[in-house]
């Protein structure tokens, strides 16, 4: 069966420092793999989505990046964090086209 | 479309009384709508789905409505319990897209008793 796991589950992170949150599927081959983020309280804002290895788009210009190193690889970067980055993260991912997503558990990011 | 900086809306229902809650979607080409729930802390789960050559798709004490005409989906809870509380969100997923999902602003369902 499938299975998708994100680390760290809670991160408290100061301004200026990096950030590396990784997310993997198993289970499946060639999955399309997504980052959202979600404000206290709001709704799921995606933020980079990525069809195969290397391809990445990204839907809001941000301070943050998106990497997939391999094939059910996933990884959220930043160089510098901002306050305004502190949120939960969630990766998905979905099988083909016109699937639904499943996602992993996130995680909790606070910048102080 | 994205649902971004909008407070979640709150519905309140009695245990045991039908829950209904209602999203209204952006594209007429979307063709694939999904409804789900997440806990507090926790990702969002898959509930129930339909695809738009579907108005009406059932599962255990979950329903699914969808109205093209008006660019309407609805999800009926029944008998609900305290466990249904959660947020639910409504996504739609427009052919060629590459998957990707728009989801609407979410419900905060709260399950009084």
């Amino acid at each position: 069966s499938q299975t998708i796991h994100q680390w760290p589950a809670t991160l408290v992170q100061p301004v200026g420092s990096p950030l590396s949150l990784e997310c993997t599927v198993e289970g499946t081959s060639n999955p399309n793999l997504y980052w959202y983020r979600q404000a206290a309280g709001r709704g799921l804002q995606l933020l980079f989505y990525s069809v195969g290895i290397g391809q990445i788009s990204s839907e809001v210009p941000q301070n943050l990046s998106a990497s997939r190193p391999q094939d059910r690889q996933f990884i959220l970067s930043s160089k510098k964090l901002l306050l305004s980055d502190s949120g939960f993260y969630l990766c998905a991912w979905s099988v083909t086209a016109g699937a639904g997503y499943t996602f992993g558990s996130g995680t909790r990011l606070t910048i102080v | 479309g994205e649902s971004v900086g909008l407070h979640l809306p709150t519905l309140s229902v009695q245990e045991g009384d039908n829950s209904i809650i209602n999203c209204a979607y952006s594209n007429s080409a979307s063709d694939y709508f999904i409804w789900y729930k997440q806990e507090s802390g926790k990702g969002p789960q898959f509930i129930i789905d339909i695809r738009s050559n579907m108005d009406k798709r059932q599962g255990q004490r979950v329903t699914v409505l969808l109205n093209k005409t008006v660019k309407h989906l609805s999800l009926q809870i029944a008998a609900t319990q305290p466990g249904d509380s959660a947020v639910y969100f409504c996504a739609e997923n427009m052919a060629g897209t590459a998957s990707k999902l728009t989801f609407g602003t979410g419900t905060r369902l709260q399950v009084t008793l």
